[in-house]
């Protein structure tokens, strides 16, 4: 299995300030065939299943605030909320679906300062 | 809009069964641009893929649980099922069900809210 680690576990952050996690996979998930990264962004609330924010590394899934961004190659990946809003207040997980199974990392919490 | 919504027994007793539905709206789970999951996720903890159907009713499941999960389709009803035998309170979890877009990328699109299962005596 393809392990995905986080850092850090947790971000306290000003709101309109930038928030920065990062994930890193313990093997490459970049598909030389395509050029293409298998790794997706997800935002959890409280509560709540998660929710789709980015797919292939850098795609912001439809109606997803362009303050998401994410970014990265190989092994190593930023997601970056550009400046924090109270709604994004959440925990965020990396997935990589280069290889079955599919597999998470143990999630960021991201809270307000 | 594709909707999904897990259902099943909140309790299950160690050694039993665990047996939940996704009943799948809005859209066929015979389309072949979707796959169809389930994930589980214990209490204050990280998200584990427990398996997935094909729309040929093929299947994957993740090595960990493979020997005790069963993933299968009901076509008439548009929904997926997910069998998880001998228990025990590591199974735990909010179990959710989610849809896997097979032709644009492969990341979970769309998830059920998810339901408790607890394994208790």
């Amino acid at each position: 299995d393809i392990v995905m680690t986080q850092s850090p576990d947790s971000l306290t952050v000003s709101l309109g300030e930038r928030a920065t996690i990062n994930c890193k996979s313990n093997q490459s998930v970049l598909y030389s065939s395509n050029n293409k990264n298998y790794l997706a962004w997800y935002q959890q609330n409280p509560g709540q299943p998660p929710k789709l924010l980015i797919y292939w590394a850098s795609t912001r899934e439809s109606g997803v605030p362009d303050r998401f961004s994410g970014s990265g190659s190989g092994t190593d990946f930023t997601l970056t909320i550009s400046s924090l809003q109270a709604e994004d207040v959440a925990v965020y997980y990396c997935q990589q679906y280069y290889s079955t199974p599919p597999t998470f990392g143990q999630g960021t919490k991201v809270e307000i300062k | 809009q594709v909707q999904l919504q897990e259902s099943g027994p909140g309790l299950v007793k160690p050694s039993q069964t665990l047996s939940l539905t996704c009943t799948v709206s809005g859209g066929s789970i015979s389309s072949g641009t979707y796959y169809w999951s389930w994930i589980r996720q214990p209490a204050g903890k990280g998200l584990e893929w427990i398996g997935r159907m094909y729309t040929n009713g093929n299947t994957n499941y993740n090595p960990s649980l493979k020997s005790r999960v069963t993933i299968s389709g009901d076509t008439s009803k548009n929904q997926f099922s997910l069998k998880l035998s001998s228990v025990t309170a590591a199974d735990t979890a909010v179990y959710y069900c989610a849809r896997e877009m097979a032709t644009i990328s492969y990341a979970f699109d769309i998830w059920g809210q998810g339901t408790m299962v607890t394994a208790s005596s």
